[in-house]
């Protein structure tokens, strides 16, 4: 089935620090990506949705000069939390819709857990 | 806009009894119907769908949901639960045309007990 694989799974930063986290998607091309972001014990907030070879589409309340996005291929696009704070500290988890046979089903990545020191 | 409610936070079951785990969505279009489960420090792994077609779907580890559009819910539900059922389930939905997002429920917790 459609695999979509994000790196890396744990990533630990020292607060003021940026860092990316890379979602792939490994046997079908994905135009459109997605992020979201989910707190402990919480369910799953989009935070936005990634393009190919555009600007990513934003939700409302989420910085997008604190969370970067770019889509840089069709199977490639990646999140970068900038200035980053104890605050940011979360389980961030992409997707990408996967065509054809698969009938639409939105795969998801392992997900990366973000600790801001 | 999409909106989905699972009504239950969290739902104890012993080990071998059946279980059920409500979902209940909000939809102006049709759409389409997901089951995701996580397990404790892990992503998200798809259960089954729900697409067209059929609306009793079977997915994995013997889970099975479904769709009535009348009362657009989309229960899941197991006949027999073990331990390694104990997981955070996550109902979503999205539009089924173009290349939208899902929007999920707060989740629910099962708990197994022994």
């Amino acid at each position: 089935g459609a695999v979509v694989s994000q790196h890396p799974s744990r990533v630990i930063c020292k607060s003021g620090t940026s860092v990316k986290i890379e979602c792939r998607s490994l046997d079908f091309q994905a135009t459109t990506m997605f992020w979201y972001r989910q707190f402990p014990k919480k369910s799953l907030m989009l935070m936005a949705t990634s393009n190919e070879g555009s600007k990513a589409t934003y939700e409302q309340g989420v910085e997008k000069d604190k969370f970067l996005i770019n889509h840089a291929s069709l199977t490639l696009s990646t999140l970068t939390v900038t200035s980053a704070h104890p605050e940011d500290s979360s389980f961030y988890i992409c997707s990408a819709r996967a065509p054809g046979p698969s009938g639409n089903t939105i795969y998801f990545g392992e997900g990366s857990w973000l600790t801001v020191v | 806009a999409q909106s989905v409610t699972q009504l239950d936070s969290q739902v104890p079951v012993f080990e071998e009894a059946p279980v059920e785990l409500r979902c209940n969505y909000s939809s102006s279009v049709s759409v389409y119907l997901f089951w995701y489960v996580q397990y404790p420090n892990q992503g998200l792994q798809l259960l089954l769908k729900y697409l067209s077609g059929s609306t009793l779907v079977k997915g994995i580890n013997g889970f099975e949901a479904e769709f009535n559009k009348s009362q657009t819910s989309f229960h899941l539900r197991k006949p027999s639960v073990h331990i390694s059922d104990t997981a955070e389930y996550f109902c979503a939905v999205s539009e089924n045309s173009g290349n939208t997002p899902l929007v999920f429920g707060k989740g629910t917790r099962l708990s197994v007990i022994a």
